[in-house]
């Protein structure tokens, strides 16, 4: 069974920083591009960043970048997301998300972690 | 930026009805890179559709996505109670990678 388990969430001041990390099993997590995704509370879906199976090829948002990394640990089934700089508009769930092979889409989403920017 | 507008907004229906959701891309867009995903309250998405037509694992055979272009169509053939959700129409493009529709809500009436 694919699981992804994200942590690592948290209360953070304006200016602060935090790593997130996504726990993945039940597939061979080295051959698959992982994406995050945020909901602000409230609102829709926004893409944030993703990183290809072997870290070839990483892309952001234009609202994060400069800002966020995104990283990952192949031999530990690990997806990071380090936020630095963070501002109040990036209070949201982030959400962890594998790339199917089949297409250019998400299969499996974790449960999302909660990210809280305030003074 | 392709910008994807969903619509309506809210969809208020009875279980069994028919559900019929838009998405309206600003561009057009390739229909292998235009997907459908659920989401209940407090939960992750879940992909519905991907491809414009093609469903996902394990997904019923009420939900049927089609259309082309600039203009896409979710259909849920016969509502059940576990079918009110938001469901968000997504396309893949060059930058940004990926974005969403802002969501219709299918409520019970």
């Amino acid at each position: 069974e694919v699981q992804l388990v994200e942590s690592g969430g948290g209360l953070v001041k304006p200016g602060g920083s935090l790593r997130l990390s996504c726990a993945a099993s039940g597939f061979t997590f080295s051959s698959y591009s992982m994406n995050w995704v945020r909901q602000a509370p409230g609102k829709g879906l926004e893409w944030v960043s993703s990183i290809s199976s072997s870290s070839s090829y990483i892309y952001y948002a234009d609202s994060v970048k400069g800002r966020f990394t995104i990283s990952r640990d192949n031999a530990k089934n690990s997806l990071y997301l380090q936020m630095n700089s963070l501002r109040a508009e990036d209070t949201a769930v982030y959400y962890c998300a594998r790339q199917a092979q089949y297409g250019f889409t998400f299969d499996y989403w974790g449960q999302g972690t909660l990210v809280t920017v305030s003074s | 930026e392709i910008v994807l507008t969903q619509s309506p907004g809210t969809l208020s229906l009875s279980p069994g009805e028919r559900a019929t959701l838009s998405c309206r891309a600003s561009q057009s867009v390739s229909s292998s890179y235009l997907a459908w995903y659920q989401q209940k309250p407090g939960q992750a998405p879940r992909l519905l559709i991907y491809g414009a037509s093609s469903r996902a694992t394990g997904i019923p055979d009420r939900f049927s996505g089609s259309g082309s272009g600039t203009d896409f169509t979710l259909t849920i053939s016969r509502l059940e109670p576990e079918d009110f959700a938001v469901y968000y129409c997504q396309q893949y493009g060059s930058s940004p990678r990926w974005t969403f529709g802002q969501g219709t809500k299918v409520e019970i009436k």
